[in-house]
């Protein structure tokens, strides 16, 4: 069974930074492509971010692109979002996803909240 | 950017039959998937490309795509698949996922 794990999230003030970590099990890891997808309490599923499964394809949603960087070790199955510059707005269940195939997201982790607030 | 309309709610009696659109530009040309979301759960998808569904997804869930909407059919409808159910796209024009605005699904 394919399991994946969020660990990171927390408190952090405006215009700090965070780094996310999602940790999975009982796949070929480097054949998954990695998903970040964010849902504010009460609201809908935001996607973040991606990468493929080799380390490249590393694409962002536009309020994120230049400040959260997503990245990969193969070696220890771990995929991390960097989030740097904070805003009150990124505050959100961060879900890590993996996918098989490039257009759908097959695996959800139970996510880490991330709260940015003075 | 590419954008998915979902009506915010569906209310249904129990055993009857639950249809949720998902519409978008020419939606029909693009491969639509869904997920169901249970207060406090993960999503888990139900359905992919168009009308696949996953091992362990009961047949009564059932997925269509033409033109300019997409449709999730819930049949015989149980308490338990109360719950917020999401479209998702691939757009290739950005190379972006995108959600819909997902529908609360309720069983009266």
């Amino acid at each position: 069974e394919v399991v994946v794990v969020e660990s990171g999230g927390g408190l952090v003030q405006p215009g700090g930074s965070l780094r996310l970590s999602c940790a999975a099990s009982g796949l070929t890891f480097n054949e998954y492509l990695m998903h970040w997808v964010r849902q504010v309490p009460g609201k809908g599923l935001v996607w973040v971010s991606r990468i493929f499964g080799d380390g490249t394809g590393a694409i962002y949603e536009d309020s994120v692109k230049g400040r959260f960087t997503i990245s990969r070790d193969n070696t220890r199955n771990t995929v991390f979002l960097q989030m740097n510059a904070l805003r009150a707005e990124d505050t959100a269940l961060y879900y890590c996803v993996a996918s098989r195939e490039y257009y759908y997201m097959d695996v959800w982790g139970k996510g880490t909240t991330v709260t940015v607030s003075s | 950017s590419y954008v998915l309309t979902q009506p915010p709610s569906v209310s249904v009696g129990p055993g009857q039959t639950a249809r949720i659109s998902c519409g978008g530009n020419n939606i029909g040309s693009k491969s639509v998937h869904w997920y169901q979301q249970k207060p406090g759960q993960a999503p888990v998808m139900v359905v992919y490309d168009d009308h696949y569904r996953p091992s362990g997804i009961p047949e009564r869930i059932s997925g269509s795509n033409s033109g300019n909407t997409a449709t999730l059919t819930i049949s015989r409808v149980e308490a338990g698949d109360e719950a917020e159910y999401y479209c998702q796209v691939w757009d290739s024009g950005s190379d972006h996922y995108v959600f819909g605005t997902g529908t609360k699904v309720s069983v009266l």
